[in-house]
Parts: structure tokens; sequence; C-alpha cells
């Protein structure tokens, strides 16, 4: 049984670039979030997707957007890459919305040059 | 808002060692509680969780209480091993408004010795 898997694992780009992350959920897993984890910190979450929609989102710009396909799974975008934006970044799944523990993938290392 | 307040590392203990992490919250609603572990590289594993007031988590030799009068939920285990070594994130999750947003602290280094 697979578990949550994203990619790439790592990523290299410049300030001013966009870039696209990907995740694929746990099987039997129908929601998706989204963390940044700035080195040294605990994740913040980024936003929630359930039913391809966006359900929640947290104190990030709009330059960070998302998408969740039919399959469940799910990429993030990031546009106009700041040197801030250098980060792990998480995916999780659950099923359900509510209280259910997440499964987090290994992250997408993304560094800003 | 919410909010989870772990001690600061890192923590290093010899083999063997008792441990205790501890975590308090603030949350608006009636939250889950959870410990997730981190190994070098890796992404976050769920260690334990409890649900409501009063439940005990356990796993792995680990074990954490979800304490409401105190707003507590400190990971404990009686006996470390080299193989504990990771970073331990307290974290809740918040079903107000019915959407699951999972708040995390900052994490605590542990560090075992032989």
């Amino acid at each position: 049984d697979a578990g949550v898997t994203q990619s790439p694992t790592h990523l290299i780009k410049t300030r001013g670039q966009q870039v696209t992350l990907r995740c694929s959920p746990k099987s039997g897993h129908d929601t998706v979030s989204w963390y940044q984890q700035a080195l040294g910190q605990g994740p913040q979450f980024i936003f929630q997707y359930y039913e391809e929609e966006e359900r929640q989102r947290g104190n990030f710009p709009d330059r960070f957007s998302g998408h969740q396909f039919p399959n469940y799974s799910s990429e993030l975008n990031v546009n106009a890459l700041l040197l801030g934006d250098s980060a792990l970044y998480l995916c999780a799944s659950s099923w359900g919305q509510v209280n259910q523990p997440q499964h987090f993938g290994d992250g997408t290392r993304l560094s800003i040059l | 808002g919410n909010s989870v307040t772990q001690m600061e590392g890192p923590v290093t203990l010899s083999e063997e060692a008792f441990l205790t992490i501890n975590c308090t919250y603030t949350a608006t609603g009636y939250p889950s509680l959870f410990w997730y572990v981190q190994y070098p590289g890796e992404g976050l594993q769920l260690l334990l969780k409890a649900t409501k007031a009063d439940d005990k988590g356990s796993n792995k030799g680990f074990e954490a209480t979800y304490r409401k009068e105190t707003t507590s939920f400190h990971l404990e285990k009686g006996s470390v091993q080299v193989s504990d070594s990771a970073v331990y994130f307290c974290a809740l999750s918040d079903p107000t408004g019915g959407y699951q947003k999972v708040t995390f602290g900052t994490g605590t280094k542990l560090q075992v010795i032989p």
C-alpha cells in the first residue's frame, strides 16, 4: 500500500520563477493538505483540498495556489518566487476532513537562488 | 487562534533514560491532539493521538495523555533508545468550521547517546 508520494524530491529555482509541486495521496484518502516547513521550524498550514475545492487556507499570499484532481492527487503552485519561499513543502492526506490523522509524504525541498 | 507550545530543544539523553517533552496548547474548540516524529531527511510520521479529554495515546513505548484542565499533552517514554533520535512535533486539529487545520509546534529535537 503506497503512502503519500511527492515529486520532485528536490528543486532549485531562481527568484521570480514559478514552480509546481505534485502529491499523490495515500490509497483511500480523499483530502490533501499542503504545509511549508522552514528550516528548524514546524510545518505551517498552506491550504487543504477536498472534493477538488480549496476548503481552508492558512496565512499565505495568493502567489500560493493549488488544485485537486478527480483522482484526489494535488498540485501546489507558487508564482513569483522569493528567497523566503525556500523550504520543505509537505503534502499530507487523510480520509475525510475532521480529526483524522494526516499521513505525510517525505516532502519536496525547494531552494530559491 | 490556535497555538501549540513545545519545550525548546535540543534534548540530549543517555540511552535508557526517561523522556518527557512538554506540550501545551490553546484552541477555540475541542481539538484532537497528536505527536508526530520526523527523522532526518524524511516527512512526518504519526506517533500517537488522542481525540478527547483524558484519552491516552500510546505507540512504540511512547505515551501522552490529553489533559484538558491543564491544556497539555506531554510526551513520555520510560527508556529511550538511540533509534529514537529525531525531531518530535506536538500538533492539534481543531474541527471548528468543519475543516481540519492542523497546527504544529516548533518541534523538539531529541538526541540519544549510547
